[in-house]
């Protein structure tokens, strides 16, 4: 079953630092996305992404965050200056046509001290 | 942003017996509705999915109901069985994006 990979599992950074998020998605499949999820809350929306451009980022979505495939392969999530705020479960998805169910990571735990 | 809704955060049955998640929207614009399980420390997996064209799709044990006059849509799981102990996330999207619920957690009693 093909399978969609996110490293880190867990990274601790200092407030104000700059983090990378990466996932490896599934060959062939053009849509991406990330997901975060507070501790004790829901899973939010992001941003999307095909074709190498956003297609659609939600209002957490601010200027601290950028995505980008650097090498055509890679997906990538950075936040420029952490906040404790930030602290969540980061969920890449991947998805090969738009009426696809996605395929999640396993996540990257984020923790902001 | 409240447009998908999981009203009940736990739902607890005994094994054998069947489960019914609930979930609400309320943005008519969407068509597509999934059903994922989440474990512990994993990322949501895909469960069972269906279009605004239908009003049910049956997986195995798995059924999705949608009603769309009442913007409701119920996941049925029959028989429902320990390992199926996890939280489930309902899901929409208008063909853009993904909207999830809070999701239920549910646990099946042996």
């Amino acid at each position: 079953e093909p399978e969609v990979t996110q490293t880190p599992s867990h990274q601790v950074t200092q407030m104000g630092q700059e983090v990378i998020l990466r996932c490896v998605p599934i060959s062939n499949h053009l849509y991406f996305y990330w997901y975060r999820q507070i501790l004790g809350q829901k899973v939010e929306f992001l941003v999307s992404f095909y074709n190498n451009e956003i297609s659609e980022k939600s209002e957490i979505f601010d200027d601290q965050f950028s995505v980008e495939r650097p090498d055509g392969s890679n997906f990538t999530l950075k936040i420029r200056s952490t906040k404790l705020e930030d602290s969540a479960m980061y969920f890449c998805a991947n998805q090969m046509d738009r009426k696809d169910g996605y395929t999640f990571g396993s996540g990257t735990r984020l923790t902001v001290v | 942003d409240q447009q998908v809704k999981q009203n009940s955060p736990s739902l607890s049955v005994q094994e054998g017996r069947i489960s019914i998640l609930n979930c609400d929207y309320t943005n008519s614009m969407f068509d597509y509705f999934l059903w994922y399980k989440k474990y512990p420390a994993e990322g949501p997996t895909f469960l069972i999915s269906i279009s605004s064209i239908k009003d049910k799709n049956e997986d195995g044990r798995f059924t999705v109901f949608l009603n769309k006059s009442a913007k409701h849509l119920s996941l049925h799981i029959v028989p429902s069985q320990p390992g199926d102990s996890a939280v489930y996330f309902c899901a929409a999207s208008d063909g853009n994006d993904m909207r999830f619920g809070a999701g239920t957690r549910l646990t099946v009693k042996p």
